[in-house]
């Protein structure tokens, strides 16, 4: 299957602050990648749909100016948590689809805002 | 709205039994149904598939049962064994747009020696 590498796997940033998360697809070419979040104890919650070349899908309730989405080549998909607040602790992974079945996950990353 | 549903947040089996994981699901237009396995501080990880034409797709211990007209899927493991113990998500898949995958709220299985 498909190997997603998701870069850092912890981080902890300053309220007010912006970060960065990294997604690889290492050996697939993916024009499509899904960013997730989950809070602790509860389900995957689907974030945005990343679309190489074009503007990210949002799903409801997601504010795109908080969480930009860029999908500039087929391997690389990148979400930046902006102006961080402490609410937005949380586990995100990024997901990529091979063909039209199954889903193959990056190792999340935990981020910490204080 | 909940679509997909795994409503028992916990199971214990003794390790050499069977573990058997249930989810519910609302969306008639759902597909494709997934399990993955999850460990702390990682991401899922995909198990077992079967599309909604089946009932029942079987992998080496795991073996998903599909009930189209109870909504309802159950993955089997059997013989569990203490490296099963983990967060178990069952998801699926909406047949049209973007086939995005909506996830359960998992179950936390320990397998126990």
């Amino acid at each position: 299957g498909a190997v997603v590498s998701q870069h850092p796997s912890r981080v902890i940033c300053k309220s007010g602050t912006s970060v960065k998360i990294e997604c690889r697809s290492l050996d697939f070419q993916a024009t499509t990648m899904f960013w997730y979040r989950q809070f602790p104890k509860q389900s995957l919650m689907l974030m945005a749909t990343s679309n190489e070349g074009s503007k990210a899908t949002y799903e409801q309730g997601v504010e795109k100016d908080k969480f930009l989405i860029n999908h500039a080549s087929l391997t690389l998909s990148t979400l930046t948590v902006t102006s961080a607040h402490p609410e937005d602790s949380s586990f995100y992974i990024c997901s990529v689809r091979q063909g039209n079945t199954e889903a193959f996950f990056g190792q999340g990353t935990r981020l910490t805002v204080v | 709205d909940q679509q997909v549903k795994q409503n028992s947040p916990s199971l214990s089996v003794q390790e050499g039994r069977i573990s058997i994981l249930n989810c519910d699901y609302t969306n008639s237009m759902f597909d494709y149904f997934l399990w993955y396995k999850k460990y702390p501080a990682e991401g899922p990880t995909f198990l077992i598939s079967i599309s909604s034409i089946k009932d029942k797709n079987e992998d080496g211990r795991f073996t998903v049962f599909l009930n189209k007209s109870a909504k309802h899927l159950s993955l089997h493991i059997v013989p569990s064994q203490p490296g099963d113990s983990a967060v178990y998500f069952c998801a699926a898949r909406l047949r049209q747009g973007a086939q995005k995958l909506v996830f359960g709220q998992g179950t936390r299985l320990t397998i126990n020696p």
